[in-house]
This record gives structure tokens, sequence and C-alpha cells, in this order.
């Protein structure tokens, strides 16, 4: 089973911001938290990952709750090319393990 | 720097026949690792290579197998095609393997048909 939960779908409108959440209550110390997206007909790619502080990239920013139980994806101003599924996984330091993918958001940006 | 390379794009092929599938990683990166995406399944892990040696495998029969060569390219192989096998094939490669502070880069993967 996923290590992570996100809601199915969500929608935005065009140059406003989004916040994509991810739930990830059984985090261990050493599990980093990433992020991809999935555009149709693409493999994943690659958008940030952090483990305790909050991160930012030229794609996106990556607020990651106290506890670690919570993250948020935040795209800044979000475009017709941001609309993807989003997935939120977990990978640990220092191991090889079964990564699973969950669902994901499947994220709807309206122009 | 080239992306991850993977080859060939589509592919359609009998039941019952064995099938190739190859993947050029990042170069540099060690770490291959192949997922099979199908509408209902989502994204499912196969197996994670890492300096020709097999560091883990997700829950598929047998018949599902890979390797990786002295230059990180990998390849992986589908014997006995069953129907059920249609879906994207995808492979990944990390600078560190899947650990934590070392991001995947995904190839666009194989549509594999089988009829």
């Amino acid at each position: 089973d996923a290590k992570t939960t996100q809601p199915n779908s969500m929608e935005s409108n065009e140059e406003e911001p989004v916040h994509l959440p991810c739930n990830h209550s059984t985090i261990s110390g050493t599990d980093y938290i990433h992020w991809y997206r999935q555009l149709p007909s693409q493999g994943p790619e690659y958008v940030i990952h952090g483990l305790t502080s909050n991160v930012n990239n030229r794609m996106a920013s990556l607020a990651i709750a106290e506890d670690r139980k919570s993250s948020t994806l935040i795209l800044h101003r979000a475009t017709l090319r941001d609309a993807a599924v989003y997935y939120c996984i977990l990978l640990t330091q220092g191991g090889s393990e079964k990564l699973v993918f969950g669902k994901g958001t499947k994220l709807t940006v309206n122009p | 720097k080239a992306g991850v390379t993977q080859t060939p794009r589509y592919l359609i092929k009998t039941r019952g026949q064995q099938v190739t599938l190859s993947c050029s990683p990042i170069s540099g990166h060690r770490s291959v690792s192949w997922y099979q995406q199908t509408p209902g399944q989502g994204l499912q892990f196969l197996f994670e290579y890492f300096s020709e040696t097999q560091r883990n495998k997700g829950n598929f029969p047998g018949r599902f197998s890979g390797r990786q060569f002295s230059n990180s390219r990998s390849e992986m192989n589908v014997s006995t095609l069953e129907l059920g096998d249609s879906a994207l094939y995808l492979c990944a490669s990390s600078l560190r393997g899947q650990s934590g502070n070392s991001p995947l880069h995904f190839g666009n993967g194989t549509r594999l048909t089988v009829t």
C-alpha cells in the first residue's frame, strides 16, 4: 500500500496559486518527501523533494508540516502546462525499497 | 545532458511471445528501476538495479526479469506474454538509487500492447 494519501482531483484557474496536499502520517525520520508529475503520454517528471525544511525551486515550493505528517506542493502561478497528475511519494535515505506510488492528484487548470 | 532513453517507444506482441525492453540512464547514474503503469493499478514497482545488482523486486511473477550492464544500461524481459501485460513500462535512473536524497529521472516509457 502507498504510504501517502492525496485527493483524487483538484481544479484551479490559470495564474492562480495551487496548493496540492499530501498526507503521510506514518513517515519515518529518514523518509524524504518527493513530488513528481506526469503529463499525458509522458513519464513522471521530478518536481521537488525535501526532508524537514521547506524547499523552493524554479518549478514549485514544498511546505512540510512541523510534525512531517503532511506536506503541500505549491505552484505559485498555475499555467495550462501544469495540468497533470501529481504524485507524492516517500523515499527512504539509504534504503532500497519496493517503491509504491499512490493514485496521485489529477490537477485541472482552467483558462 | 541527455535524459533517460527507453526503446522501443511502442511495441505490439502476441500472447505467448517474449519481449525485451531497453533503458539507457542519464550518464553517471548507477541505479535503474522499472515500473509498470496501467489505468487500473497505477504505477507499480518491478525491480531496481544498482551497479549490475538487483537490489529489490516488486510483486510480479518470475516471467518478469531484468538485468543491468556495466555501462548502467538496463533491459527488462517479459516471457510468455499475457493480455494483462499490456501497459506502459517506465524506467527511472538516479544517482544513488531509490535513496531519499536522490531524485528519480524517468523516461517516457515503452507502450506494450499484447494481442
